[in-house]
């Protein structure tokens, strides 16, 4: 199944603080790409950051990084520094082609 | 430079009728793909065009279509309307799908009644 699974419906985080989101992806192929979205309630997605599968090291970008597991199948999505702007669902994806079904994220002042 | 946009933001219907969505692309970028977003599904993928051409498409009756100008502005068509399209519909456009992240409009809001 081409499934991408985000276990946690709700995470919540001191502003400040650093907080991981997890996500898991089931596919067959060698080469894909991963991204992570945001929505903030003004609903506009919002790319985060993008992973491509063949490569090793892991993406970063500013407050936002992940950790790529290519045998486990995983792409969690770490942000440090947490602010109240960070406040927003998280999409991961793969592909494009598939979603997640998103994690609501609170940042707590 | 200008966002995707997607116009109507709102949109009522009667079940049985159909509906036409519009969506124009950042200005260079040639992937349009459009997504169905609802509280139960998430976000469900329907189909991507480039450069006119429908590249691939999701699992979606064929009362859900689209198609691709030349000057790369996107329509997806639903017809004979449900209950259950009642959703957000989104447009996102790209350079190219694989290689580089997606790029939203706001929306069209649908309901059907």
């Amino acid at each position: 199944a081409q499934t991408v699974t985000q276990s946690q419906p709700e995470m919540s985080v001191q502003e400040a603080e650093t907080v991981t989101l997890s996500c898991t992806y089931d596919t067959s192929e060698s080469d894909y790409y991963l991204f992570w979205y945001k929505q903030p309630p003004s609903r506009q997605m919002i790319l985060v950051i993008r992973q491509e599968a063949y490569k090793q090291q892991n993406a970063t970008e500013n407050r936002f990084s992940v950790n790529f597991q290519k045998a486990a199948k995983s792409f969690s999505l770490k942000i440090s520094d947490s602010q109240l702007g960070d406040a927003a669902m998280y999409f991961c994806a793969r592909d494009n082609l598939f979603f997640g079904t998103g994690t609501r994220l609170t940042v707590i002042p | 430079k200008a966002g995707v946009t997607q116009t109507p933001r709102y949109l009522i219907k009667t079940r049985g009728q159909q509906v036409t969505l519009s969506c124009s692309p950042i200005s260079g970028h040639r992937s349009v793909s459009w997504y169905q977003q609802t509280p139960g599904q998430g976000l469900q993928f329907l189909f991507e065009y480039f450069s006119e051409t429908q590249r691939n498409k999701g699992n979606f009756p064929g009362r859900f279509s689209g198609r691709q100008f030349s000057n790369s502005r996107s329509e997806m068509n639903v017809s004979t309307l449900e209950l259950g399209d009642s959703a957000l519909y989104l447009c996102a456009s790209s350079r190219d799908r694989a290689n580089y992240g997606y790029t939203f409009g706001s929306g069209t809001r649908l309901t059907v009644v």
